[in-house]
């Protein structure tokens, strides 16, 4: 069974410029997450979908940043326009889940390799 | 690429027992993070220890990245401590996340 995918998987784009990353979570989770890393700080959460819809937004840095999923299977995020500050690494990870929004016992996340972000 | 190998891989505690979980890594890395996985799936950042130690309540962690190993320790556990939590390593923007440690805190 394939993984999480992601792609790109490195990306150089000049600032004000777009890019779309996309994420493909293993087939059959509903849940999907964006995380990232900018040089040099820790992980931080973005956003979290059950399915199509936006489950929890809060840690999306501004409106420069769009995500969407949908159909509910892969996800975009799209940065527009893209700053230096933007520059990282961006991390999607995926997970099943029951029907009372808990994680099925056994059940993991798992995480994409992650697309690296380079804003020049 | 860093490999991250977490353990023990599950774990079954009675409440008010402490506990430590390990996290070793292949190579030289500048981040270090300890998460725990809430109901819902989503990360809770609890360390950012590159090196060190931090405490946090009844957390507290300790790298020794010369020796590249890290130690999330927990003390008398609660219920609410139940989950899976998650080391990731990284030089640079290289990052990679050990497979977790399963944690359940019985009453």
């Amino acid at each position: 069974e394939a993984g999480v995918t992601q792609f790109p998987s490195h990306s150089v784009i000049e600032k004000g410029q777009t890019v779309t990353l996309r994420c493909d979570p293993i087939s059959g989770h509903d849940n999907l997450y964006w995380y990232r890393r900018v040089m040099g700080k820790e992980i931080k959460f973005l956003l979290h979908f059950v399915k199509e819809s936006k489950q929890d937004e809060s840690g999306m840095p501004n409106n420069r940043f769009l995500a969407e999923r949908t159909g509910g299977t892969y996800s975009t995020l799209k940065v527009q326009p893209a700053e230096l500050e933007d520059s990282g690494v961006y991390f999607c990870a995926s997970s099943q889940d029951d029907v009372w929004g808990r994680l099925l016992s056994g059940n993991t996340i798992y995480f994409g390799e992650g697309s690296w972000l380079t804003v020049v | 690429g860093i490999q991250v190998e977490q353990s023990p891989p599950d774990l079954i505690l009675q409440e008010g027992a402490n506990s430590t979980l390990r996290c070793n890594f292949s190579d030289s890395v500048n981040n270090l993070q300890w998460f725990h996985q809430n109901p819902w799936g989503q990360l809770i950042n609890l360390f950012y220890i590159p090196s060190g130690t931090k405490q946090n309540g009844r957390l507290s962690a300790t790298t020794v990245a010369t020796e590249r190993y890290s130690l999330l320790y927990i003390s008398s556990s609660q219920t609410t401590d139940s989950g899976v939590y998650f080391c990731a390593v990284g030089k640079d923007n290289d990052m990679r996340f050990g497979a977790g440690t399963r944690l359940t805190v019985k009453p």
